[in-house]
């Protein structure tokens, strides 16, 4: 089993749209998670950490399920910029270790 | 955004060239890494240097010879690469001890291997 895994997608949405990714994780000792954001051809950028509360940054909601081991990513009114590869990131802290999923693609059409 | 470089952001070699790729932060950071990002294929962690000291190392082939001569600059010495090598090396750095699990990554070098 992966130790992070996401839909590859794509996804691909009209503008307006809201769309969720899901991704699990199999390491129950991990710590920290994250969404990534990356553009073709560009390096990962941190898009929002994920905490146990949910959080919320704009049009983007962060929601954590330790006991399912499960994080989601909801974006609300896509716009055309949101088009990207949207990485699932869990830090465990023994090694100092950040390990990536193979990320969600988002197309976000006219 | 200036916070991580690399050089080359390309390069073709030869199976049978050596190669350095270079990473620089300029983010007052103590903690580097390395990845490697193939096609369809999640990011790879490969080596993790703390404070100039490597404390990690998945596993990867003798071919890549990682160095970090001081917490600002870390590079990756290739020899006698493989065609199933080529992919997008990616240098990381975050703040160990503090903000560990908050990365900030380079633009990344692209190699191919012929």
């Amino acid at each position: 089993r992966k130790e992070v895994e996401q839909d590859p997608g794509p996804f691909n949405v009209p503008e307006g749209a809201t769309v969720a990714f899901n991704c699990t994780y199999s390491n129950s000792a991990s710590q920290s998670f994250f969404w990534y954001r990356q553009d073709c051809r560009k390096e990962p950028k941190l898009l929002m950490s994920v905490y146990s509360s949910g959080n919320e940054d704009g049009r983007f909601t962060a929601q954590l399920n330790r006991a399912s081991q499960y994080i989601s990513l909801l974006i609300r009114d896509s716009k055309l910029s949101d088009s990207a590869t949207y990485l699932c990131v869990v830090y465990n802290n023994a090694g100092n270790m950040l390990t990536f999923g193979g990320g969600t693609r988002l197309m976000v059409k006219p | 955004e200036t916070g991580v470089t690399q050089t080359p952001r390309h390069l073709v070699m030869g199976m049978t060239n050596k190669k350095s790729l270079k990473c620089e932060q300029h983010l007052g950071h103590n903690a580097m890494y390395w990845y490697k990002q193939s096609a369809k294929k999640p990011l790879e962690l490969m080596f993790v240097y703390n404070f100039k000291e490597q404390t990690e190392n998945n596993s990867v082939p003798s071919r890549f010879s990682p160095e970090c001569p001081n917490s600002s600059h870390l590079f990756l010495h290739l020899h006698t690469l493989q065609p199933e090598d080529s992919a997008l090396y990616l240098c990381a750095s975050s703040l160990a001890g503090v903000d560990p699990d908050t990365q900030y990554f380079g633009p990344g070098t692209r190699l191919t291997v012929l």
